[in-house]
């Protein structure tokens, strides 16, 4: 069965500061993994996605995350901090439909 | 405390028919959330309710999907006239109230109701 985990719970950045908030999992097969981000009050949305094509994929608002196998790691990077980008992050692996959440990481911006 | 519970588990509809799915939140939960999870896709945002309230439908299609969180009793997903392309997971989740001053609130997940539509 798959697995994942967050090794950061909070992480704090200034603004315009790189972000790496870090994932690894573990899983049978060739897993398909995400990473969702979650706003006060607001449902998950879909910040990229994984799906055996380029290891390194491009997401919403400058985001991008890098697969590595070797490492079964999908950390997630962003160049330069944005305040709106205070939120909390969960990656997830998915094999065959079945999902699972790490516990999320929540990103603190200091202005 | 009884997670999140979603029923059915597997839900068996016809083109034409309609799809009632059903979430029961955890005790003290009074916000739902409701995610489509298409084949080999994440988790797509659906709608976000309130007891007796819709707060955000920003993810909901225009026609033919629904959803209610009524006072008593659990939220209903609905979905009439069932085409192929809603074949897809369902997923509910649930967090508590929100705290004064805002803050960033857990979601606690069902696990699903898979919808096919033959």
């Amino acid at each position: 069965a798959q697995s994942v985990t967050q090794l950061d719970s909070h992480v704090s950045v200034s603004e315009g500061t790189p972000v790496l908030l870090r994932c690894n999992y573990s899983s049978s097969y060739s897993p398909s993994l995400f990473w969702y981000v979650q706003h006060p009050n607001k449902g998950l949305q879909l910040l990229l996605k994984y799906t055996s094509a380029a290891t390194l994929v491009k997401g919403i608002n400058g985001f991008e995350a890098e697969f590595k196998k070797s490492e079964t790691s999908f950390h997630l990077t962003k160049p330069s901090a944005h305040m709106s980008d205070a939120a909390e992050y969960f990656c997830v692996v998915s094999e065959e439909g079945d999902m699972r959440f790490g516990a999320g990481t929540r990103l603190t911006v200091k202005p | 405390n009884a997670g999140v519970m979603q029923n059915p588990r597997h839900l068996v509809r016809r083109r034409g028919q309609e799809a009632r799915l059903r979430c029961s939140p955890m005790k003290g939960h009074s916000h739902v959330y409701w995610y489509r999870q298409l084949p080999e896709e994440g988790l797509k945002f659906m709608v976000y309710l309130q007891k007796e309230n819709i707060i955000d439908e920003s993810g909901m299609p225009k026609e033919r999907f629904s959803a209610e969180f009524p006072k008593e009793g659990p939220s209903i997903l609905r979905i009439q006239q069932v085409v192929r392309g809603d074949s897809a997971a369902y997923f509910c989740a649930s967090s508590p109230p929100s705290r004064s001053g805002g803050g960033l609130i857990e979601q606690y997940f069902g696990p699903g109701t898979r919808l096919t539509v033959t």
